[in-house]
């Protein structure tokens, strides 16, 4: 994977969903994976879904995969202001174990 | 269990001077990542390494970067002479020993923020 796309900024209501999308290019990626990153920290790994599967749910987090159109969703229920943060998907690189990143959604919760 | 760690936190350097960062990766960790950052992007591979060896640098700009991670634990990225566009946050990840194909979580550290003026 060399291009990962995701939108660039979201904003929701707290209490609502939000969902944040990103297109990737290896047909052959194993796993696929969402971070979080806060201001001024490094990334956290919220989730990741298997390639075979097409849907994985975590808590308040849905990870929806269409392998066929290369389109990986996250959906965050019940949105907090905690969640405020950028997003970022990720895939590895083609045949390779290190990931490259989408250039990251901002999501920004209102009060 | 600790996560990895990353010193320092800031940097602020003149052009052509020379910087110097630190890592430790979580204890166990065969693989340790370099990754480059630059404000509203996502992190760019810079090298990585598989216990004390080289795995993949090919987008490290070699003119200027180095790395090394001697006996297979911490590792430090250097950057002589640094240029402007050098200024990102640079944050080191690691992972546990995998099997190609296998799930390659890596974890991160909070990163170093390098200023080039």
């Amino acid at each position: 994977g060399e291009d990962v796309e995701q939108s660039l900024f979201l904003s929701v209501r707290e209490g609502d969903s939000s969902v944040i999308n990103c297109t990737y290019t290896d047909s052959s990626s194993t796993y696929l994976y969402w971070y979080k990153q806060e201001p001024g920290a490094g990334l956290q790994l919220l989730t990741y879904i298997f390639s075979n599967m097409d849907m994985k749910q975590d808590q308040r987090l849905t990870v929806l995969l269409n392998k066929k159109d290369k389109h990986l969703s996250l959906r965050i229920a019940d949105t907090q202001t905690g969640d405020s943060a950028i997003y970022f998907c990720a895939e590895p690189y083609t045949g390779r174990r290190a990931l490259t990143f989408g250039s990251g959604t901002r999501l920004q919760v209102q009060p | 269990e600790a996560g990895v760690a990353q010193s320092p936190r800031y940097k602020i350097i003149e052009k052509r001077q020379s910087v110097a960062f630190w890592c430790n990766p979580i204890s166990g960790h065969a693989t340790l990542y370099w990754y480059q950052q630059i404000l509203g992007q996502g992190p760019k591979l810079l090298i990585q390494f598989q216990n004390n060896g080289v795995v993949d640098d090919s987008q490290l700009p070699k003119d200027r970067f180095s790395a090394e991670r001697l006996k297979g634990v911490d590792s430090t990225l250097k950057i002589q002479p640094a240029k402007l566009e050098d200024s990102a946050v640079y944050l080191c990840a690691s992972s546990p020993r995998a099997r190609t194909g296998m799930n390659t979580e890596a974890f991160f550290g909070q990163g170093t923020r390098l200023t080039v003026v």
